[in-house]
């Protein structure tokens, strides 16, 4: 059973702080990764994706991947109360055909 | 564009009743996934097609659920009869099946509550 797992948080940040959200994977021969988040009610919405070692910018936004560790997680600088959402890690692998299989999420609250 | 649209956004059934949720997936893209969202067990895949073809329906729950894809461009989730631990949130996904960096683009999904 292939797992990505994700603490459910709550994760509590004040504003303009940074936001680590962190995710581990089983399966050593995953390839690509993604980061979603989801607003209350809302469906998932992409935000990053990153498939090499190493760090990827977007903005406010940064994943970083270590497949040696089987490790990914989104680093959120000048986190903003619009940030709070449910953040969910989503893993593609090489024989999996084109699927994704999601974490439970981290749920991230940024305060005032 | 037109993104990944389903049908009915909100449906509300009793126990033993058939219920029918739609999926029209963003032009272009091959691969169709439809997937279930509860509070318990977050993002479950019950199934997913790449060319209309069904190629892992192994998170159907059971013989109660079935999924077609008569063409590119619509897709259904039947369940049939329905219980009350089948109340969820039914995202349907697409994507482009050539690379394997391509997301999956949700749609905003059908609330389905089985009283």
């Amino acid at each position: 059973q292939k797992e990505v797992e994700q603490n459910s948080g709550p994760l509590s940040v004040p504003e303009g702080a940074i936001a680590s959200l962190n995710c581990t994977y089983s399966d050593r021969v995953s390839q690509s990764f993604f980061w979603y988040r989801q607003y209350s009610g809302k469906s998932p919405e992409l935000i990053m994706s990153i498939y090499s070692n190493g760090d990827k910018e977007d903005g406010r936004f940064t994943a970083q991947l270590n497949k040696a560790s089987q490790y990914v997680s989104l680093l959120i600088r000048d986190s903003q109360p619009s940030d709070s959402a449910t953040y969910l890690c989503a893993v593609k692998d090489q024989g999996g055909g084109n699927k994704l299989t999601f974490g439970t999420g981290t749920q991230l609250k940024v305060e005032l | 564009d037109a993104g990944v649209i389903q049908s009915p956004r909100h449906e509300v059934t009793e126990m033993g009743q058939e219920v029918t949720l739609r999926c029209k997936p963003i032009s272009g893209h091959n691969s169709l996934f439809w997937y279930r969202q509860t509070m318990m067990r977050g993002l479950e895949l019950l199934i997913y097609f790449n060319n209309n073809v069904p190629i892992d329906d192994s998170g159907m729950p059971e013989d109660r659920f079935s999924a077609k894809m008569p063409n590119a461009s619509f897709s259904t989730l039947k369940i049939q009869p329905s219980e009350p631990r089948d109340s969820a949130v039914y995202f349907c996904a697409s994507s482009y099946l050539g690379t394997a960096y391509s997301p999956l683009h949700f749609g905003n999904g059908t609330r389905l509550t089985v009283t």
